[in-house]
């Protein structure tokens, strides 16, 4: 139980363009989902958290209008990086949680997503 | 603002030694919770510890969370191949940024068979 799939696992796109990563929960009702990154040997830096149909709340120094978060429903949330340069090349990882935020829950994680932009 | 730290940064045994992971938060935490991420996976939640003081263990892992609640460690018995991985805790503060978790850096080990 408690599968979270991610969609690609992995991209290459040329810098300018957006890609859109999506983040499903296949075997529950995600209240909440997060979306990180993660750099090579490092761990995971907390990029964004949403709630279903609600604005997704941003961590410091992560620009909102370039990394869109849609949270359409229950069960999937997508991540959209806009007009993508290298460095926004990395690992991106969803989790998604049963709980609201702050509520003692695991967070389940997806696959992960490798984005290179070239 | 929070920070959580964890120590040692890289761990290497071998086979049937045991292994422990610390980590230390800079406020007191609500709960901690611990992952392990194997080489080229995503990570997997283990085990999350709320109380002061708690103690849990799993098979050969014993995870326990200070009576202070701004320490934890995870301790692992006569370590086999398949533990390699990094293991992470991740620290939830009262009141902190909608209450999300931080991660320490995390503990890569690995396991000379």
């Amino acid at each position: 139980g408690a599968v979270v799939s991610q969609h690609p696992s992995w991209v290459i796109c040329k810098s300018g363009t957006s890609v859109k990563i999506e983040c499903r929960s296949l075997d529950f009702q995600a209240t909440t989902m997060f979306w990180y990154r993660q750099f090579p040997k490092q761990s995971l830096m907390l990029m964004a958290t949403s709630n279903e149909g609600s604005k997704a709340t941003y961590e410091q120094g992560v620009e909102k209008d370039k990394f869109l978060i849609n949270h359409a429903s229950l069960t999937l949330s997508t991540l959209t990086v806009t007009s993508a340069h290298p460095e926004d090349s990395s690992f991106y990882i969803c989790s998604a949680s049963m709980g609201l935020a702050g509520a003692p829950y695991g967070q389940y994680f997806g696959p992960g997503t490798r984005l290179t932009v070239t | 603002g929070q920070q959580v730290m964890q120590i040692p940064q890289y761990q290497h045994v071998q086979e049937g030694e045991d292994f422990t992971t610390y980590c230390n938060s800079s406020t007191t935490l609500s709960n901690i919770q611990w992952y392990k991420q194997r080489p080229g996976g995503h990570p997997v939640f283990l085990i999350q510890l709320v109380k002061s003081g708690e103690v849990k263990k799993q098979k050969r892992l014993t995870f326990q969370f200070g009576e202070a609640k701004k320490n934890s460690s995870l301790h692992i018995t006569a370590t086999q191949t398949t533990d390699v991985g990094t293991y992470f805790c991740a620290g939830r503060s009262y009141g902190g940024s909608q209450g999300n978790l931080i991660f320490g850096k995390g503990t890569k080990l690995s396991v000379k068979p």
